[in-house]
C-alpha cells in the first residue's frame, strides 16, 4: 500500500517569511496530492490539491510542487501571517479512491 | 457549502461497551471515510464506502465495523469498546464527479474516551 512521509514535524518561522513542507510518497500510480490544513480546535479543510498532469499549482500565497520521478511534493507558503499557524496534512492516492495521509506539520508562525 | 455532521463532540464509553459513531453528509457524495487522528500519527484510515451497503477496509481496521445503509449515513462501531480506542474520531466524504471530486470534507470529529 501507499506510504507518505511528512517533514518536518514542527516548523517556526517569522512572520513574513516563507515556510516549507515536503512528502514523500512510495506508490508511483498514486495521481492525486492534495493538502489540508487544520487550525486547533477545527476541521481539516483542504488548501490546496494537485494531479499528476501538472508540476505545479499555486492560489496567492500557497503553491504545491510535484515531482513525479523523484515521488515527492512540497507546499510553499509564502509571506505568512499569524493565521498561518495550524496542522498541515500532506496526503497521496489515486483518484477517487482512498486517500493515505502524512503525519503532519505543526506550523508556528512568530509575530 | 457540504457539511459534514457528526453526531457527538464528545463520548465517554466503558471498556467493553458497543459505541456507534454516526456520520451524516447533505452532499449525496457517494463516497465516505472514517478516521481516526492521534498526536504524531496523523489522519489514519480506518473504513469506507463508495456506495451504499458497499464497505472496503482501510489502514487500520481492527476492532472496528462500519454500516452504510443510506447514501447520506455512514456509522462506525466499535463492538467491544477498548481503551486503546481512546481517539479522535473523523468522518468525511467526497464526490467522485465534477470539478470538487476527490475533494475529502470532514466532519468535525468526535472525542471519543473509553474508561
Amino acid at each position: 500500500g501507499e506510504n507518505v512521509e511528512q517533514h518536518p514535524s514542527t516548523l517556526s518561522v517569522q512572520e513574513g517569511d516563507s515556510a516549507v513542507i515536503k512528502c514523500t510518497y512510495s506508490d508511483s500510480a498514486s495521481n492525486y496530492f492534495p493538502w489540508y490544513k487544520q487550525e486547533l480546535g477545527k476541521r481539516p479543510q483542504l488548501i490546496i490539491d494537485i494531479r499528476s498532469n501538472v508540476g505545479e499549482k499555486k492560489d496567492q500565497r500557497i503553491a504545491v510542487t510535484l515531482n513525479k520521478t523523484a515521488k515527492h511534493f512540497s507546499l510553499h507558503i509564502t509571506e505568512t501571517q499569524p493565521e498561518d499557524s495550524a496542522v498541515y496534512f500532506c496526503a497521496a492516492g489515486l483518484a477517487n479512491e482512498k486517500l493515505t495521509f502524512g503525519t503532519g506539520t505543526r506550523l508556528t508562525i512568530i509575530p | 457549502d457540504v457539511k459534514v455532521t457528526q453526531s457527538s463532540r464528545y463520548l465517554v464509553k466503558r471498556t467493553g461497551e458497543k459505541v456507534f459513531l454516526e456520520c451524516v453528509q447533505d452532499m449525496d457524495h457517494e463516497n465516505m471515510f472514517w478516521y481516526r487522528q492521534d498526536p504524531g500519527l496523523g489522519l489514519r484510515l480506518i473504513y469506507f464506502s463508495y456506495d451504499v451497503k458497499m464497505k472496503e477496509k482501510g489502514d487500520i481496521p481492527e476492532g472496528y465495523s462500519v454500516s452504510r445503509e443510506k447514501k447520506e449515513r455512514f456509522s462506525l462501531i466499535l463492538e467491544s469498546a477498548s481503551t486503546n480506542q481512546t481517539s479522535m474520531y473523523l468522518c468525511a466524504s467526497s464526490s467522485s464527479f465534477g470539478d470538487r471530486k476527490n475533494i475529502q470534507y470532514f466532519g468535525a470529529g468526535t472525542r471519543l474516551s473509553v474508561l
